[in-house]
């Protein structure tokens, strides 16, 4: 249980295009997910949290015009990054907090999405 | 807020060695402590965690101590083998107020065969 689908995997974008990248809880109801940007051989830096319903709750130093945040369903939540431009590539993360019996308290991570913009 | 510090940043063991990973956390408030482990390219995995009513939790050859007085956690990693090279990330978090991560660094494990 607690399976974190994300799509697609890899993306290779224009710059001044956007990308939407989508987190799926597969097997449970995540009332927050999280998105995390990841930099080679770096931590996981937390982006924004995503509660079902409601407006995402960006990170200090992250534009939320940029990065738009959609978290339509129990299920499912979506970052769109904007406009891209060459520095957003990377490695984007998200998580969703719950879990199947009664585990609700931890993380579980999508597989990720290497962006790369040309 | 929180701030997790993680040491050390990279560790080299022989395969059949121990590891030990030793993270530190400043927010007393934080109560819940996974450890992740990460292989290059991949999604980070939970492969332990512990919360703030218990010192220590064991599963297989992997365990984890908590100190809360002096505000530090470790991973332990006995008999190590190949496979448990990767990087291993610890995180706090208070699970009263959203349960928003605060992730150490990470440390880059590499077992020599």
């Amino acid at each position: 249980g607690a399976v974190v689908s994300q799509h697609p995997s890899r993306v290779i974008c224009k710059s001044g295009t956007s990308v939407k990248i989508e987190c799926r809880s597969l097997d449970f109801q995540a009332t927050t997910m999280f998105w995390y940007r990841q930099f080679p051989k770096k931590s996981l830096m937390l982006m924004a949290t995503s509660n079902e319903g409601s407006k995402a709750t960006y990170e200090q130093g992250v534009e939320k015009d940029k990065f738009l945040i959609n978290h339509a369903s129990l299920t499912l939540s979506t970052l769109t990054v904007t406009s891209a431009h060459p520095e957003d590539s990377s490695f984007y993360i998200c998580s969703a907090r719950g879990g199947a019996s009664g585990t609700t308290d931890t993380q579980y991570f999508g597989p990720g999405t290497r962006l790369t913009v040309l | 807020g929180e701030n997790v510090e993680q040491h050390p940043s990279t560790l080299s063991v022989q395969e059949g060695d121990s590891a030990v990973i030793k993270c530190t956390y400043s927010d007393s408030a934080s109560n819940y402590f996974p450890w992740y482990k990460q292989e290059l390219g991949k999604r980070p995995q939970l492969i332990i965690d512990i919360r703030s009513n218990v010192g220590e939790k064991k599963d297989q050859r992997i365990a984890v101590t908590l100190n809360k007085t002096a505000k530090h956690f470790s991973l332990h990693i006995t008999e190590t083998q190949p496979e448990d090279s990767a990087v291993y990330f610890c995180a706090a978090s208070d699970e009263n107020t959203g349960n928003q991560f605060y992730f150490g660094t990470g440390t880059s494990l590499t077992v020599i065969p």
